[in-house]
């Protein structure tokens, strides 16, 4: 079956101007994970959703980053104002259930803030 | 606090060799998984192996093995006849039973020589 997708693949925007980032789940993976992964570092923590309770927002970096779920499917990272610090491979992961274990990754957007 | 450390950053191996990756992890809880990924050039970030932490034998997957010491918190991953595709980044992760939060180490970039 397909597995995670995420669009777009590289995107390259103007500081200060606000970027959009989707992310497709496996269907029926109620797990929802953003991650952000910078040159050398490993994978940061950004947000998690499970099914139709709150988010967990404890990793997004700043109020510029905010994400959104839409119908307990595909998800929406958003930045506003960006910064060059904000440059970074932003991955998605799905799981059938937080209780799985086991993480399914897209192949993550680069995002150069010029 | 739950840390993930992968103490070498890039690594080189002969094709057909056998090549290990050291991971070693601090906790005080006693149920957890512990996992090994790869993240080649693709970027699609891929499980190769788990383990959990209450099960004394090590896992294996085809070419794959892991070390785990859990007394000296040291989880590490041996791969065997080393093929070229087998080139990429490895990073060892960390999650406890009763969460659905991932600590991941910062990885080690793994080159495969012909």
């Amino acid at each position: 079956g397909a597995g995670v997708s995420q669009s777009p693949s590289n995107k390259v925007t103007e500081k200060g101007k606000d970027v959009e980032l989707r992310c497709d789940p496996i269907s029926g993976h109620t797990a929802l994970y953003w991650y952000r992964q910078s040159l050398g570092q490993g994978l940061e923590f950004l947000i998690y959703f499970q099914g139709n309770s709150a988010p967990d927002k404890s990793g997004l970096p700043s109020d510029r980053f905010s994400a959104e779920r839409t119908g307990g499917s595909v998800s929406t990272l958003t930045i506003q104002r960006t910064q060059q610090e904000d440059s970074a491979v932003y991955l998605c992961a799905s799981s059938p259930t937080w209780t799985h274990y086991e993480q399914y990754f897209g192949p993550g957007t680069r995002l150069t803030v010029t | 606090a739950q840390t993930v450390t992968q103490s070498q950053p890039e690594m080189s191996v002969q094709e057909a060799e056998t090549v290990t990756l050291s991971c070693t992890y601090d906790t005080s809880e006693s149920n957890y998984y512990l996992f090994w990924y790869k993240q080649p050039p693709s970027r699609q970030m891929i499980l190769v192996i788990r383990q959990e932490a209450y099960k004394q034998q090590n896992a294996t997957e085809n070419r794959f093995s892991v070390n785990f010491q859990k007394a000296a918190k040291s989880f590490s991953l041996k791969i065997s006849d080393s093929q070229l595709g087998d080139t990429a980044m490895y990073f060892c992760a960390y999650t406890t039973s009763g969460t659905y939060k991932y600590i991941f180490g910062t990885g080690t970039r793994l080159k495969v020589l012909a």
